[in-house]
């Protein structure tokens, strides 16, 4: 069974910091990554895709460790409105069919001002 | 482009009522899905299509039932609501399999 685990939090992080949290998969043929981001009672949106050579979006960082099995998300400089819940999402290669999705439970952030 | 669009926004039912839970899609994704999102937990994989006249199930498919007669179609239907089935409700489509879900509003349902 594929799983995606993440420390469900929640983290509070002053205004202005750094805060980085993982995420493990256990399936090691998970081609595609992803951090989604989910406000308290909407739905979730794609922050960012994972790339094997690490990438950045502004105050944003994923990282993918494929030798560990898992991928990072780096927030600097929080803002405010950076609270949220965040969802580390894997697409593993099960082979045929669409359920190769798997979701995360989230990691609750609040940045506090 | 509206993206993913849910209809109803929330509904009450009672126990053994049914109802259908509307999804719409405009961006010609082949790919659509409905998950279901309990309070503290992640979200887990009702059912799925990958084209029109093609529905799977997913990890939780039990008591819920799906058609997919057009493209961007694809209506989840519950029979006999049971207040197990109390949660969020969220459609999400893609274009590929391995790609980006955008998902929609969600559907509040409580079953009392």
């Amino acid at each position: 069974r594929k799983e995606v685990e993440q420390d469900p939090g929640p983290f509070n992080v002053p205004e202005g910091a750094t805060v980085a949290f993982n995420c493990t998969y256990s399936n090691s043929a998970s081609q595609s990554f992803f951090w989604y981001r989910q406000d308290c009672r909407k739905e979730p949106k794609l922050l960012m895709s994972v790339y094997s050579s690490g990438n950045e979006d502004g105050r944003f960082t994923a990282q993918l460790n494929r030798a560990s099995q898992y991928i990072s998300l780096l927030i600097r400089d929080s803002k405010l409105s950076d609270s949220a819940t965040y969802l580390c999402v894997v697409n593993g290669d099960s082979g045929g069919g669409a359920d190769g999705l798997t979701f995360g439970k989230g990691t609750h952030l609040i940045i506090q001002p | 482009n509206a993206g993913v669009t849910q209809t109803p926004k929330f509904r009450i039912l009672k126990i053994g009522q049914s109802m259908t839970l509307q999804c719409t899609q405009d961006m010609n994704h082949n790919y659509m899905y409905w998950y279901r999102q309990d309070p503290g937990m992640g979200l887990k994989l009702i059912y799925y299509s990958v084209g029109a006249g093609i529905t799977d199930k997913g990890e939780v498919p039990n008591g819920y039932n799906v058609s997919r007669s057009t493209t961007e179609d694809f209506p989840l239907r519950l029979e006999l609501a049971a207040p197990s089935q109390t949660s969020v409700y969220f459609c999400a489509s893609s274009s590929e399999r391995e790609d980006t879900q955008y998902f929609g509003p969600g559907t509040r349902l409580t079953v009392l």
